[in-house]
């Protein structure tokens, strides 16, 4: 398997334009997570999906967050309109999770650098 | 309230030392699961070891070993024999039972480890 593949691995953008990060899970997964890393706030958690199903958005910053999980292999993480202080790294994760037990170990994707000027 | 503290922010040693990374956490759930994560200079996260909160006996894989004490709410990793390919940043993670519907795992700052040849 190829693990967690995330897409772009850096994107540079400029303030107010709109940002999609993607993220492939490990097949047969059906948790994913987004988290994001900045120096000062450490690794957070943005978003959990469950079965391709939003579980706990409690994380995201504010409404110009948004993320989508159409179907199994496939989930997006989406800012409009980006703001400098998004500047992080992205990482998606997945886990198979059979009963939210808390004890599922995550596989981590590179994470996408995200840039805003 | 749960929370991971890795007290040492950075570790520099001389390659064949032993060195030990401190993890404290915090958590009022009686079944919880502690983890470590290795973050290379690649940046990806490394999932490294699981331990939950009825299992104390401490585990050895290599030149890794994991120090679990519940009286002292802390969950110590030392590496043996240090190389050079060691270095990277290692974080302590809690996920809690009672948050396994949330998928959430909070992370420590981190230890940033240096293994000078």
């Amino acid at each position: 398997d190829a693990g967690v593949i995330q897409s772009p691995r850096h994107e540079v953008t400029e303030m107010g334009q709109e940002v999609t990060l993607r993220c492939k899970p490990i097949s047969g997964h059906n948790s994913l997570f987004w988290y994001r890393q900045t120096m000062m706030r450490g690794l957070e958690l943005l978003i959990y999906f469950n079965n391709n199903v939003p579980i706990d958005d409690s994380g995201m910053p504010e409404d110009r967050f948004s993320a989508k999980m159409p179907n199994a292999s496939f989930s997006t993480l989406k800012i409009q309109p980006s703001e400098p202080r998004d500047s992080a790294v992205y990482f998606c994760a997945s886990s198979w999770d059979r009963i939210r037990s808390g004890a599922n170990v995550l596989t981590f994707g590179a994470g996408s650098r995200l840039t805003v000027l | 309230a749960q929370k991971v503290t890795q007290a040492q922010t950075e570790i520099s040693v001389v390659e064949k030392e032993d060195v030990t990374l401190d993890c404290v956490y915090e958590t009022r759930d009686t079944t919880y699961y502690l983890f470590w994560y290795k973050q290379p200079p690649s940046g990806e996260l490394v999932f490294l070891i699981r331990r939950n909160s009825f299992d104390e006996q401490n585990e050895i894989s290599g030149r890794y070993s994991w120090n679990f004490q519940k009286s002292t709410s802390s969950f110590n990793f030392t590496i043996t024999a240090s190389q050079v390919v060691d270095s990277a940043v290692y974080f302590c993670a809690l996920s809690e039972k009672s948050s396994g519907n949330t998928g959430k795992l909070i992370f420590g700052q981190g230890t940033t480890l240096q293994v000078k040849p």
